[in-house]
């Protein structure tokens, strides 16, 4: 299994609804990653999980809280969001410190924010 | 600080001509270096990498890139295009050492002309 399977596919959230992203890969990586991307634009790393502990925030605000449940398991729970955070919301894992190094990436959640 | 820069917004190519996607980094240190390809509503997906040996890495689709220490570039190219290879393509280093943190260049669309 080399997927990386995120669900939901698509999301329309109003900016006072609680919803939650989830990710899940069996590939036995041990870092896994939120990316948010907006329309043509690069990814911009959000978290990234090495090992079930958060290792990198860059910066995001609150209204994204990120957990790590297991290693295989990831989601990025949302609150209050605002219309700007409309984007393609993507989890990537990777195996680290090998040849083998790169990243296995989700098809991603598509969120509208009303 | 890592930076990846990829100086063509759009590539135009004829099917069946050589194409080449340019990419240029600035990483302290020795880089891994990746091409991934994103298609409309999709993840990325990856088509190769760099991390030591043979300077011309081959890699999925008929895609090859060459690594360029002098001159710091990673350009992407294929001898023969197809109208299926039309997409956006992005770059990507990460520093070798002590980071997760993969940083993507802006992303080239090519447009493959039948």
């Amino acid at each position: 299994d080399t997927e990386v399977t995120q669900t939901p596919k698509h999301l329309v959230m109003g900016m006072t609804n609680k919803k939650s992203l989830k990710c899940e890969q069996h590939m036995g990586h041990r870092a896994m990653y939120w990316y948010k991307q907006k329309a043509k634009k690069p990814p911009e790393l959000m978290f990234v999980y090495s090992y079930e502990k958060l290792s990198i925030n860059e910066s995001v605000p609150s209204r994204f809280s990120p957990e790590c449940p297991n290693s295989s398991l990831l989601n990025l729970h949302l609150h209050a969001l605002q219309p700007e955070d409309s984007a393609l919301y993507l989890c990537a894992s990777s195996i680290s410190g090998t040849t083998n190094e790169k990243l296995f990436f989700g098809s991603g959640t598509q969120l509208s924010v009303l | 600080a890592q930076s990846v820069a990829q100086p063509e917004d759009q590539v135009n190519v004829a099917e069946g001509n050589p194409l080449t996607v340019k990419c240029t980094y600035s990483v302290s240190g020795n880089p891994y270096l990746f091409w991934y390809v994103q298609y409309p509503n999709r993840g990325l997906q990856f088509l190769l990498k760099y991390i030591t040996g043979d300077n011309l890495v081959k890699g999925s689709y008929g895609f090859e890139a060459e690594f360029n220490k002098s001159q710091t570039s990673f350009h992407l190219k294929k001898p023969s295009a197809l109208v299926s290879d039309s997409a956006l393509y992005f770059c990507a280093v990460r520093a070798v050492s002590g980071t997760y943190k993969y940083i993507f260049g802006t992303g080239t669309r090519l447009k493959v002309l039948a």
